[in-house]
């Protein structure tokens, strides 16, 4: 019964090589975010969604982007990832004025080689 | 703008023992404040939340948090530990109604010692 799937749980990319994480959920929720988890740190909103509508952090690199197809599916880019770029990524779903409570996925663990 | 403060990096209990960890948060309005659990290489389990009513929460696993406005602390406690909480916690704060839009305390790292 996983509410908010991220694939895969471990990805490893190349310096320089474009890759792509993928989330879904089934939870019909309009609301999904992105948070990258750096080792030792807390998480931290990279972007999200409210419906279609795009919303950037103000501090978040031009190197990091993201597609929302449908409710159900959101994507995260990283265009060109740097050794910087090893983190956890960590996909979240809400209901805007619905339960207050955030669902996450179980993350994926970028590892840049 | 929202922050967050887990004063303790690291804690260290035995089992069976009682525990609390600490929460301070900076909010203008009435916060959504939220503990969330996370296990080396997992996502995030949320543990309890507070947005209004009864400043006493309870969550899962036995834990349980306390809002208090005055002091500007949402502190997470459970009466005995158990091996299986061993975990890091963190203390998070949501700007407004965008629910999953949080901002993080540092964590708190628990240890617990048989």
């Amino acid at each position: 019964d996983a509410m908010v799937i991220q694939n895969p749980r471990y990805q490893v990319t190349q310096f320089g090589k474009p890759v792509t994480l993928s989330c879904s959920q089934t939870l019909n929720h309009n609301v999904m975010y992105w948070y990258q988890q750096k080792s030792s740190q807390a998480p931290k909103l990279l972007f999200h969604y409210y419906d279609k509508d795009f919303n950037n952090e103000a501090d978040t690199p031009d190197n990091f982007q993201s597609r929302r197809p449908n409710t159900s599916f959101c994507f995260l880019d990283i265009r060109s990832p740097g050794l910087g770029d090893a983190a956890m990524y960590l996909c979240a779903t809400s209901r805007q004025g619905g339960f207050p409570e955030a669902f996450f996925g179980q993350g994926t663990r970028l590892t840049v080689v | 703008a929202q922050s967050v403060t887990q004063p303790d990096i690291h804690i260290t209990v035995s089992e069976g023992a009682s525990l609390e960890l600490r929460c301070n948060y900076s909010y203008g309005a009435t916060p959504y404040l939220f503990w969330y659990v996370q296990s080396p290489g997992q996502g995030l389990q949320l543990l309890l939340k507070y947005f209004s009513g009864d400043t006493l929460v309870q969550g899962i696993k036995g834990f349980e948090a306390e809002f208090k406005r005055s002091q500007s602390s949402f502190n997470l406690r459970k009466p005995s530990v158990h091996w299986s909480d061993a975990a890091e916690y963190f203390c998070a704060v949501a700007g407004g109604t965008s629910y999953g839009k949080l901002t993080f305390g540092q964590g708190t790292i628990l240890t617990v010692h048989p």
